[in-house]
This record gives structure tokens, C-alpha cells and sequence, in this order.
């Protein structure tokens, strides 16, 4: 059963701490996206990644960092230096063929 | 900069009707794809309909298909026999061939599907 999936559904995080939202597909995409959701706004990116090993920052990456040692994995991290990280958090990989961008379930990160 | 906007924050359609939700957006690529995503309740944001620019024909799945006006920088989404399943906020998003392939969301239009 391919897709992507995203763990865990929801998390709280208490200020100063970092978290790890993780994302895993199995589809053999290349290239993986992290995006984040605010109440009444579309979606933004935060970093890319195109091949393992490699990822670039996206529009709003100050404060995040990813990794991307397996194909299969593109973890994000929120750390402390993230200013207001509420929010709606989604994983996508692309197919090549036809650039199109699948997502995974999200994460909804709740800071207390 | 490429943006992508959606005017109807929400719209509201009768079960079996048809609705359109509109979407315009501004880029000097000639080379991109359009999206319309729909996010229900559960958040999970589902692919709609897929439109490659360099195609006239508008692209059809289902009860779902596009007005294309490239000249016009105009991409809507008619939705045909609504249905209750289809009450979702509908993004729709634009893409360009290139480095990154970042999707660019409009605001997001809420459906509403009245029985």
C-alpha cells in the first residue's frame, strides 16, 4: 500500500524544546517537500529536498532544519529559534513524470 | 514572483447542483501546471484535477473538470452533481518546471454542500 505517511498526528511541545515531525513514503519520489498551514492561508515551504543528501531552504526555513540520508525519509525539525511554530505541518514527495505533488495526513504541532 | 489567488473565501452549493469556484494567477513562465487540491476536515490535502499550460484542452476527472484561459491567466474549478463528500475548503495551486518545483497555494475557497 504506497503513500506517505507522517508521525505523529499531533504533538504539543513546550517552549525552548526541540521536536522532529517525521515523514516516510514509499512511492520511490525523488524529491520530498515540507510545508507548513496557518488558519486561513494556503500552504508555504519550508525546505525541499530533490535527491538524498540534498535539501534547500524553502520561503520560511529560519527556524527549521531537515536531513535527507534515505530516500524513503525527510524528517523536519522545529527548533527553539521558530517564533510562532502552531501550526498545520505537511509532507509531499513528487512524482517526476508528472511534477505533481502528493501529501502526506500532516502533523498538527501545538506549542504550550 | 508567481502568486495565485482565490476571491471567494466560501461558497455554498445545493447537493446534485454544479458550482465553480474561480482562480487567477500571475507568472511569465510559459512552461507550468495547475492544481486544484481539496483539504476535508480531516486535513489530509487530496489531489483534484491536474492542468499542464501547454495544453488547451481542459483537463476533466469525473464530476470534476477546469476552465483553462491562459491568455487570461484564469483556471477554475467546476464541481458537477455536488455531493456531501464534497464540502472542503479547494485550493488551488501553480507550479512551475524548474529547480525546485515549489507549489504555490492560493488562499483556499470553503465549499459548503447544503442537502
Amino acid at each position: 500500500d504506497g503513500g506517505i505517511t507522517q508521525s505523529p498526528k499531533y504533538l504539543f511541545r513546550k517552549e525552548g524544546q526541540n521536536v522532529t515531525l517525521s515523514c516516510e513514503q514509499n512511492l520511490n519520489h525523488d524529491a520530498m517537500y515540507w510545508y507548513r498551514q496557518d488558519p486561513g492561508q494556503g500552504l508555504r515551504l519550508i525546505y525541499y529536498s530533490q535527491i538524498v543528501n540534498d535539501f534547500q531552504k524553502g520561503d520560511i526555513a529560519e527556524g527549521y532544519s531537515v536531513s535527507r540520508e534515505k530516500k524513503e525519509s525527510f524528517p523536519l525539525t522545529v527548533t527553539s529559534a521558530q517564533k510562532n511554530p502552531t501550526a498545520f505541518y505537511l509532507c509531499a514527495s513528487r512524482y517526476s513524470s508528472t511534477d505533481t505533488q502528493y501529501f502526506g495526513p500532516g502533523t498538527r504541532l501545538t506549542v504550550l | 514572483a508567481q502568486t495565485v489567488t482565490q476571491s471567494q473565501p466560501e461558497m455554498s452549493v445545493q447537493e446534485a447542483e454544479t458550482v465553480t469556484l474561480s482562480c487567477t494567477y500571475d507568472t511569465s513562465e510559459s512552461d507550468y501546471y495547475l492544481f486544484w487540491y481539496k483539504q476535508p476536515p480531516s486535513r489530509q490535502m487530496i489531489l483534484v484535477i491536474r492542468q499542464e499550460a501547454y495544453k488547451q484542452q481542459n483537463a476533466t476527472e469525473n464530476r470534476f473538470s477546469v476552465n483553462f484561459q491562459k491568455a487570461a491567466k484564469s483556471f477554475s474549478l467546476k464541481i458537477s452533481d455536488s455531493q456531501l463528500g464534497d464540502a472542503a475548503m479547494y485550493f488551488c495551486a501553480y507550479t512551475h518546471r524548474g529547480a525546485t518545483n515549489k507549489l504555490i497555494f492560493g488562499t483556499g475557497t470553503l465549499l459548503a454542500v447544503q442537502p
